[in-house]
């Protein structure tokens, strides 16, 4: 299809790990990316990783890519209530000048203390 | 010190009205966008600049024009405001190339009433 998918909500326990999934569709895309947007703000980039990558850590954040099953994921670890957010999944596509990226329609995380 | 930013940030106005979003980044990127992000979250591409050339127009209404007077800047003219056009409108800029990240700015609530 022509969507990027992801499950729409999330709650977790603070200090559990939540685990964000998502569908791209595009096999070509070559960089995929996190973006967090919190109540009333802008997009801020969480992440990224290239396609050749199967994983990649940063701090309390690992991303997965099975780029077979073209499914990424975003795992937080220890999760805290300033965690809660909407997380964006995106994949780019398109070369170096006509390349943008498209957007799942966000999960809502949400952090119970 | 931001790097992509956008004003206004909150615009009410009435339909029918003509108005504009500006946007300016300092970090020395080709590429400029703009996306809409509606009600429901979901960001979809409209416009992407490269050096000030129109590159991406996407399946938007021609009351909507793109302005880029110079890479660093990139504005969004909308005319004849509709109530369908209320949504949260993101610029963004990346360096030119497929690999690179865009960046993007705190977003423009616009209003129609």
């Amino acid at each position: 299809g022509e969507d990027v998918e992801q499950s729409l909500f999330l709650s977790v326990r603070e200090g559990d790990s939540s685990v964000i999934n998502c569908t791209y569709t595009d096999s070509s895309s070559t960089y995929l990316y996190w973006y967090k947007q919190e109540p009333g703000a802008g997009l801020q980039l969480l992440t990224y990783i290239f396609s050749n990558m199967d994983m990649k850590q940063d701090q309390r954040l690992t991303v997965l890519l099975n780029k077979k099953d073209k499914h990424l994921s975003l795992r937080i670890a220890d999760t805290q209530t300033g965690d809660s957010a909407i997380y964006f999944c995106a994949e780019r596509r398109g070369g170096s000048t006509l390349g943008r990226l498209y957007f799942g329609r966000g999960t809502q995380l949400t952090v119970w203390p | 010190d931001t790097a992509v930013s956008q004003t206004p940030k909150y615009l009410v106005t009435q339909m029918g009205n003509d108005k504009s979003i500006k946007c300016e980044q300092n970090l020395g990127h080709d590429t400029m966008y703009w996306y809409k992000q509606d009600s429901k979250k979901f960001l979809k591409i409209m416009f992407s600049y490269n050096n000030k050339e129109l590159i991406i127009n996407e399946t938007v209404p021609n009351r909507f024009s793109p302005k880029s007077p110079d890479k660093a800047h990139l504005n969004l003219h909308i005319n004849s405001l509709e109530l369908g056009d209320s949504a949260v409108y993101f610029c963004a800029s990346s360096p030119h190339g497929a690999g690179n990240t865009i960046y993007f700015g705190e977003g423009s609530w616009l209003t129609v009433v």
